[in-house]
């Protein structure tokens, strides 16, 4: 596609739900990214694809967060059992494969937790 | 490690000058700049690779001092379309993928 697509754009849960967020990125960006960004902060590292492989999981915040890409493209992050801290807006980002490239990020889902 | 950002807001007149700094405590291996207005998401403006470059477009430009472990960002004649909150991130490793720590942010509002 022409961006990075993320639905749903808003989601709304109640803290104990599951929910699955998901990401669309664009065609032929081989690294797949997902961030978290706090209300006035800087985005937050949580997960990293290239292609299918998910080969840095270094940020995600505990055991409730999974991630996957099956087929290396589009990508779900899951989180379980949510819990109001959860709250946040969740930004995808991929590039192209190289160093000289920077981010194109999604729009983001917002996610609250009540 | 979270770079820092200097200053933490900025209110600039139309056609004025701004610097925005970055910082680590950590050796860099490169350092992106994004530009985020109110709403949206943030918008790749640049990366530099270690080794000092500087690099620019249009009335932005960049510059990055390995050995300060340094990156400020230059606004000259600011307009308008200017105003947005930037973002510095930093890369601390050669992993073949780009893993950016990003900053707190600079908000920048131009004004008529």
């Amino acid at each position: 596609g022409a961006g990075v697509s993320q639905s749903p754009r808003y989601k709304v849960t109640k803290r104990g739900q599951d929910v699955a967020l998901r990401c669309d990125p664009i065609s032929g960006h081989v690294s797949l990214y997902w961030y978290r960004q706090a209300l006035g902060q800087g985005p937050e590292f949580l997960t990293y694809f290239n292609y299918e492989a998910q080969q840095d999981k270094s940020g995600l915040p505990n055991d409730r967060f999974s991630a996957e890409r099956p087929e290396g493209s589009i990508s779900t992050l899951t989180i379980q059992r949510t819990e109001q801290r959860d709250s946040a807006m969740y930004r995808c980002a991929s590039s192209p494969p190289g160093s000289n490239y920077g981010y194109t990020f999604g729009s983001g889902t917002r996610l609250t937790v009540v | 490690q979270q770079p820092v950002q200097s200053p933490q807001a900025v209110i600039l007149r139309e056609g004025e000058d701004a610097v925005i700094n970055c910082s680590s405590s950590k050796a860099l291996y490169s350092v992106h700049w994004y530009r985020q207005k109110h709403g949206e998401a943030p918008v790749f403006l640049m990366i530099l690779l270690k080794g000092g470059e500087q690099k620019g477009h249009d009335k932005i430009s960049a510059s990055f001092n390995e050995k300060k472990q340094q990156s400020s960002l230059y606004l000259t004649a600011s307009q308008l379309s200017y105003s947005g909150t930037y973002f510095c991130g930093t890369e601390y490793q050669t992993g073949g993928y780009q893993k950016v720590t990003f900053g707190t942010g600079t908000k920048l509002q131009v004004i008529p």
